[in-house]
């Protein structure tokens, strides 16, 4: 069974940084193309960033491009979002999910880690 | 960036109803579009893929159609169980979703 955990949330103040972390389990996690999607309070979904299989192509979203980094290791089975510079708008529900390039589609998602940014 | 149209934001049905829901992209995005279900509190959940392709497991009253740049996602008969928000994401270039529909039974 294919499954995908995330921790790392919790609260933080405006300016600062948070790590979140995904592990993955029930497939070979060093095969798939991965990404975090988040949802803000109320808010619907929006796509944060992705990583390729090997961990050499990543993408992010406008509103993160140079705050956030995304990371794999694929000897641990997990999947990182390293969170620099927070604003209040980036509070939100933050989920790990399965899928890229190849398969056009996030067919597995975790259960989402809050992140909340005030002070 | 491609722009998801989604449409309506919320409906309310009644059990049996056929329910529908619109999808516009800003752009040709093929048939790289995708419908998700969400229940409160839970995470999304994929139902369709590559615009008409349900995934297994899926009960067959969800269907889907379209190609280009419109889609069309029906439930044939509304249940209880298909209380949710339903979402529409391309996956032609950089992801992005629609605004997503809020079904609600009345």
């Amino acid at each position: 069974e294919v499954q995908l955990v995330e921790s790392g949330g919790g609260l933080v103040q405006p300016g600062g940084s948070l790590r979140l972390s995904c592990v993955a389990s029930g497939f070979t996690f060093s095969s798939y193309e991965m990404n975090w999607v988040r949802q803000a309070p109320g808010k619907g979904l929006e796509w944060v960033s992705y990583i390729s299989n090997s961990g050499v192509t990543k993408y992010y979203a406008d509103s993160v491009k140079g705050r956030f980094t995304i990371s794999r290791d694929n000897a641990k089975n997990s999947l990182y979002l390293q969170m620099n510079s927070l604003r209040a708008e980036d509070t939100a529900v933050y989920f790990c999910a399965r899928g890229g390039y190849f398969d056009r589609r996030f067919g597995y998602w975790g259960q989402g880690a809050l992140v909340t940014v005030s002070s | 960036d491609i722009q998801m149209t989604q449409s309506p934001s919320s409906l309310s049905a009644t059990v049996g109803d056929r329910v529908t829901i619109i999808c516009q992209a800003s752009q040709d995005i093929s048939n790289y579009l995708n419908w998700y279900q969400q229940k409160p509190g839970k995470a999304p959940e994929l139902l369709m893929y590559d615009a008409s392709n349900l995934k297994t497991g899926v009960p067959s009253r969800f269907s889907g159609s379209g190609s280009g740049t419109d889609f069309t996602f029906t439930i044939s008969s509304l249940q209880p169980e298909d209380i949710a928000t339903y979402y529409c994401q391309q996956y032609d270039n950089l992801p992005t979703f629609g605004g997503g529909t809020r079904v609600e039974i009345k």
